[in-house]
């Protein structure tokens, strides 16, 4: 168990419609990230957030969007899905944006769109 | 980020070591080399990470070549449970954030 909870394990919703991923970090970790797995792309880094603020994007679609709140989880907003967006979709968390600093993977969210 | 050079795939006998080779000849004086591993769709587990100096876990061992430009994980005893995709990733800072950039890795399968 790597500390970093997501919700929900899996999510089954229709073209065009909006979904919300929930990370928690583990406890103490100010960093969150947001990676996207499919099938012909394998992991790639979406977005980064530290405290509260962006750190780096990655290649996030604009329909995509995410947050980090003040108790320092995360949301990842998909919205108007289409069915390229079926994906395991991953949070994971590290104390601090330092480089010394492990990153801990949660056990990710199936999307599934259809 | 550095680029980094895996086989795409190796096997192994059970009970025998597992040696899993990466090239990284541009890594940056500043980077860590860090080692993952996926088991078939679960989240990236973390095994090792190093910056110059040989490392040891409870997991793995990590030797790094002392000009940095390449780096050998070890899975002394290697386990059915073993098989998995291993990712070898040059770990940057600065505009880079910390974040790993994934490549394909490589796909080790342990057989009895």
């Amino acid at each position: 168990d790597s500390g970093v909870t997501q919700t929900p394990k899996h999510l089954i919703t229709a073209t065009g419609q909006r979904v919300t991923l929930r990370c928690s970090p583990r406890s103490g970790d100010l960093s969150v990230y947001w990676y996207q797995q499919s099938l012909d792309q394998g992991l790639q880094f979406l977005i980064q957030y530290y405290n509260g603020e962006e750190r780096a994007k990655g290649n996030i679609l604009e329909r995509f969007s995410a947050q980090q709140f003040p108790d320092l989880h995360s949301e990842l907003n998909l919205s108007s899905l289409e069915l390229g967006d079926s994906a395991l979709y991953f949070c994971a968390s590290s104390a601090d944006t330092g480089i010394g600093n492990t990153i801990y993977f949660g056990e990710g969210s199936w999307l599934t769109v259809v | 980020d550095a680029k980094t050079t895996q086989p795409t795939s190796m096997d192994c006998a059970e009970g025998r070591a597992a040696n899993l080779p990466c090239n990284h000849s541009t890594i940056s004086g500043n980077e860590y080399v860090y080692w993952y591993r996926q088991i078939h769709s679960q989240g990236p587990q973390y095994i090792i990470h190093g910056l110059k100096n040989n490392e040891t876990n409870e997991m793995a061992s990590l030797i790094i070549t002392e000009d940095r430009k390449s780096s050998t994980l070890i899975l002394p005893h290697a386990t059915l449970r073993d098989t998995a995709v291993y990712y070898c990733i040059a770990r940057a800072g600065g505009t880079s954030y910390g974040k790993l950039t994934f490549g394909q890795g490589t796909i080790l399968t342990v057989h009895p």
